[in-house]
């Protein structure tokens, strides 16, 4: 079935460091696919999307290119700062277990210091 | 302020005790989910309900029922609860009319603060 591999974390950096998470997938069709974050003791929120390939979702400083040749999807954003601490969620429409669903990665954690 | 709304926040359980958790959302969604949320597994989709009156079994459904009361409230229950089952459960919901059909791309989920389980 479909799945989504992202790095493991935790990734630690200094405030105002550049920010890469890796994020590849497997996939039958032409998935859409999603960064959602989740903050300490919040629930998951939609940090950007893109539907396509060769499409750029932008949001907050964070952009990530859908790259059907590389299957990939990483998040980078160029300048991090101490509020941007939190587990980023890769994730891609799919389908697996007979059904179309969302299908997340395991989720890395971004931990920020000044 | 609009959005996904679960209760109850922590629970402490001991094996063979049942509970439900409760969700109700206010954005007038058609559909709502249960997923689960382990350490290194990511969310695992539990039960969704595509819409008022029909409810689905996900990736991983053993052990639970839910009750899609009206089209705000979408309930999960665990009848006799296992230690398996700890774990953070999240409730989330979305526009689209079919749960089942992501492949428009623009299926976004609005998720709950999570309910934190604990079975002893």
């Amino acid at each position: 079935g479909d799945s989504v591999t992202q790095m493991e974390g935790p990734v630690t950096l200094s405030e105002e460091a550049f920010l890469t998470i890796n994020c590849t997938y497997t996939a039958t069709g032409y998935p859409s696919l999603f960064w959602y974050v989740q903050y300490p003791g919040e629930g998951l929120q939609l940090l950007l999307k893109a539907t396509k390939a060769d499409d750029k979702g932008s949001n907050k400083g964070f952009e990530a290119t859908y790259r059907k040749e590389t299957t990939s999807f990483h998040l980078e954003k160029g300048s991090v700062q101490v509020s941007d601490s939190a587990v980023y969620f890769c994730a891609l429409t799919g389908f697996s277990g007979g059904y179309n669903k969302l299908i997340f990665g395991a989720g890395t954690r971004l931990a920020v210091h000044p | 302020n609009a959005g996904v709304t679960q209760t109850p926040k922590f629970q402490v359980l001991k094996t063979g005790q049942s509970m439900t958790l409760q969700c109700a959302q206010d954005m007038n969604h058609n559909s709502m989910y249960w997923y689960r949320q382990d350490p290194g597994m990511g969310l695992r989709l539990i039960y969704y309900s595509a819409s008022e009156g029909t409810t689905d079994k996900g990736e991983v459904p053993n052990g639970y029922n839910v009750s899609r009361l009206n089209k705000r409230e979408f309930s999960l229950r665990l009848e006799s609860a296992a230690p398996s089952q700890t774990s953070v459960y999240f409730c989330a919901s979305s526009g689209q009319d079919r749960a089942s059909t992501f492949t428009s791309g623009a299926n976004v989920l609005t998720f709950g603060a999570g309910s934190r389980l604990t079975v002893l």
